[in-house]
C-alpha cells in the first residue's frame, strides 16, 4: 500500500522568509510518479511539479525549489522569499507508474495549510 | 481549451436523496478519477476508470457508483447508502502518453446533504 505524510498541518511565516514543506512517502513499487499540487481557497488544484522516481534532480522554477530523496523517500518542497499569494494549502502526492509509463491513482497527503502573513 | 467540466459548483439534496455529479472532459485522455475531499483531510481516491466501459474501486468506493460510457464522461452518483456524503468532489483525468503528461483536475462540485 501506497502512504503519503505531511506532518506539518499549518505553518505561518511572514512575508519574505523562506519555508519548507515536507513531504515522506512509503511505496513498495520501484517505479513511481511524485507530486506538488497547490490548492488556493477556491479548492481547485494548481499543478506544481511533477518527479518520476528515476529521477533525483532537484528542480528550481523561479521562487520554488524541490529536494527529492529516494534515500530518505522525501520530496520536500522549499518556496524562497514567500509572498501573500503563497498561502494555500499544499499537497504531496503519489502514484504508481506502469511500465509502458502510464499512472494509477494518487495517493495524497493531508496537506498543509500554508499561511504568509504581510 | 481543453479540460475538465464539473458542474454544478454547489449541490444541496435531501438526505436520503440520490445525487449525480457531472465531470466531462475534452482532453481526450484514457483515464478519469474521482476523489473526495473532506476538511483538513487530503484527497481521497473514490472510483477511477482507465478505459470506456470499465471502472475500478478506490479506497472509499462505498456508497457510490459510477459509469463510463463515453471517453469524455465519467459521472458520479452518491447514493442514499453513503453515510456521509457533505464533501468537496473532484474530478480528475490523466495522460501519459505524452512528454506534457500528468493529471488535470476539474474545480470541483461541494455537495451538501441536509
Amino acid at each position: 500500500a501506497q502512504k503519503v505524510t505531511q506532518a506539518q498541518t499549518e505553518i505561518s511565516v511572514v512575508e519574505k522568509e523562506d519555508v519548507t514543506l515536507d513531504c515522506v512517502y512509503e511505496t513498495r513499487d520501484t517505479t513511481y510518479y511524485l507530486f506538488w499540487y497547490k490548492q488556493p481557497p477556491s479548492g481547485e488544484l494548481v499543478f506544481l511539479i511533477r518527479r518520476n522516481s528515476f529521477d533525483e534532480q532537484n528542480e528550481i522554477s523561479g521562487r520554488y525549489s524541490w529536494n527529492f530523496q529516494k534515500s530518505t523517500s522525501s520530496f520536500n518542497f522549499t518556496i524562497t522569499a514567500s509572498q501573500v499569494v503563497d498561502s494555500a494549502v499544499y499537497f504531496c502526492a503519489l502514484s504508481f507508474m506502469y511500465s509502458g509509463g502510464g499512472a494509477d491513482g494518487l495517493t495524497f497527503g493531508k496537506g498543509t495549510h500554508l499561511i504568509i502573513q504581510p | 481549451d481543453g479540460g475538465i467540466t464539473q458542474s454544478p459548483k454547489y449541490l444541496f439534496r435531501k438526505e436520503g436523496q440520490n445525487v449525480t455529479l457531472s465531470c466531462e472532459q475534452n482532453l481526450n485522455h484514457d483515464a478519469m478519477y474521482w476523489y473526495r475531499q473532506d476538511p483538513g483531510q487530503g484527497l481521497r481516491l473514490i472510483y477511477y476508470s482507465q478505459i470506456v466501459n470499465d471502472f475500478q474501486k478506490g479506497d472509499i468506493a462505498e456508497g457510490y457508483s459510477v459509469s463510463r460510457e463515453k471517453k469524455e464522461s465519467f459521472p458520479l452518483t452518491v447514493t442514499s447508502a453513503q453515510k456521509n456524503p457533505t464533501a468537496f468532489y473532484l474530478c480528475a483525468s490523466s495522460s501519459f502518453r505524452s512528454r506534457g503528461y500528468g493529471y488535470t483536475f476539474g474545480s470541483g462540485t461541494r455537495l451538501t446533504v441536509v
